[in-house]
């Protein structure tokens, strides 16, 4: 079964520092990743996907994320962290057997002035 | 395009109640996902239509669940006899096939509904 994991449920950051968010998962097949965005009382909103294209996806708001095979890593970065990025981020793989995204747990993201 | 809604966005009910929700998708999309995800957890998968057709359950859904999608476009999903693990935010999505396998589609959320059972 393929899962993901995220390292560190919390992860604070200054205004305008470097946003790093871990993501390692864990497949027996080529997988598709996917990392979405969660504001409070909200649905999820896809950032960015790597479907076996480019290693490196850019998505919205400013974020990118490298597709590492060897180190089985999609860490989601942006380089300068806005206020308006604190939200919960999900890290997912797509099982190819099945229909259906597997999510990691989850970190949310803490933005200070 | 209009997003995909779900309604309530709430519910209240006791234990041992029946409730329903309802997702409308995106339209057109063809495929339709219902996920549950319980405080501090990601979303964790319960089911999957294309069109009218129920292609997957997963094992959490358990008897008292059910869900439809009679004419491939809106879906409910029942929860028979509610328990207080059920309280959970249940969350539909969306995708349209657009190349490749549906594996690597984009799947398009609903804000979710948000069930607390007392």
């Amino acid at each position: 079964a393929q899962s993901v994991t995220q390292l560190g449920s919390h992860v604070s950051v200054s205004e305008g520092a470097l946003v790093l968010l871990r993501c390692n998962y864990s497949s027996s097949v080529p997988p598709y990743l996917f990392w979405y965005v969660q504001y409070p009382n909200q649905g999820l909103q896809l950032l960015l996907k790597y479907t076996s294209a480019a290693t490196l996806v850019k998505g919205i708001n400013g974020f990118e994320a490298e597709f590492k095979k060897s180190e089985t890593s999609f860490h989601l970065t942006k380089p300068s962290a806005h206020m308006s990025d604190a939200a919960e981020y999900f890290c997912a793989v797509s099982d190819q057997s099945f229909q259906k995204l597997v999510f990691g747990t989850g970190t949310r993201l803490l933005v200070s002035p | 395009d209009t997003g995909v809604s779900q309604n309530p966005r709430h519910k209240i009910t006791k234990r041992g109640q029946n409730v329903t929700f309802r997702c409308d998708p995106i339209s057109e999309h063809n495929r339709l996902y219902w996920y549950r995800q319980t405080l501090g957890q990601g979303p964790e998968f319960l089911t999957y239509f294309q069109n009218e057709a129920q292609l997957e359950k997963s094992r959490l859904l358990s008897d008292r669940f059910s869900a439809e999608r009679p004419k491939g476009s809106f879906s409910t999903l029942e929860i028979q006899r509610t328990e207080q693990g059920d309280s959970a935010m249940y969350l539909c999505a969306s995708s349209l096939p657009t190349w490749g396998t549906a594996s690597t589609d984009t799947q398009y959320f609903g804000p979710g509904t948000r069930l607390t059972v007392l």
